[in-house]
């Protein structure tokens, strides 16, 4: 059964540094999303992507934010100067054309900012 | 108010029980309501997808939208060991952008 990936599984990162998250969305899918779930809070939406743009941001989703489809497989989100709340899982999701709504999701990088 | 309201739980039933799972939310604009099931330190997995309202049935699982009440409820039959996870309700208008509530934790012992 097809299904999301994500690496790294974890990653460490000093205060201020620039971090790229990789996601492979599942193959035939067009609508591709991130989301983070700080340790004991819910799931929050980041950004959603479709057709090569942003098609909707969160306030999260602030400029030290962006996102990026590099070739045909893979999905980035880069976080250009981290901090140290921007610890936390997160997680890309897929979507095919059809069923709006039904995402899946990947296992998720936990990042960690020291 | 916050979007979308759930039960923290833990919520504890003995093996064979029917479990009801609730969530909450204030915008009558939902349209797309969806339940996830998430082991610790793992993805959410999509168990339910329900557009608009009404019941929809999956084996074990069942899900139910009010929307006049704004609440949605999942059911699970003859529970098992192995259904003892968090349990996400996830509420969109668009069908894109999703908002979770925090999860119920399910325990179900043998």
């Amino acid at each position: 059964e097809p299904e999301v990936t994500q690496t790294p599984s974890h990653q460490v990162t000093q205060m201020g540094q620039e971090v790229i998250l990789r996601c492979v969305p599942i193959s035939n899918h067009l609508y591709f999303y991130w989301y983070r779930q700080i340790l004991g809070q819910k799931v929050e939406f980041l950004v959603s992507f479709y057709n090569n743009e942003i098609s909707e941001k969160s306030e999260i989703f602030d400029d030290q934010f962006s996102v990026e489809r590099p070739d045909g497989s893979n999905f980035t989100l880069k976080i250009r100067s981290t901090k140290l709340e921007d610890s936390a899982m997160y997680f890309c999701a897929s979507q095919g054309g059809a069923n709006l709504g039904t995402q899946y999701f990947g296992p998720g990088t936990r990042l960690t900012v020291l | 108010q916050k979007e979308v309201e759930q039960d923290p739980g833990p919520l504890s039933v003995p093996e064979g029980a029917i479990v009801s799972l609730n969530c909450t939310y204030s915008n009558s604009a939902f349209q797309y309501f969806m339940w996830y099931r998430q082991y610790s330190r793992k993805g959410p997995e999509l168990l339910m997808y329900t557009y608009s309202s009404g019941n929809k049935e999956d084996g074990r699982f069942t899900a139910q939208v009010d929307k006049s009440s704004k609440y949605i409820s999942l059911f699970i039959r003859d529970s098992q060991p192995s259904d003892s996870a968090t349990y996400l309700c996830a509420i969109s208008n668009s069908g894109y952008a999703l908002n979770f509530g925090k999860g119920t934790s399910l325990l179900v012992t043998p």
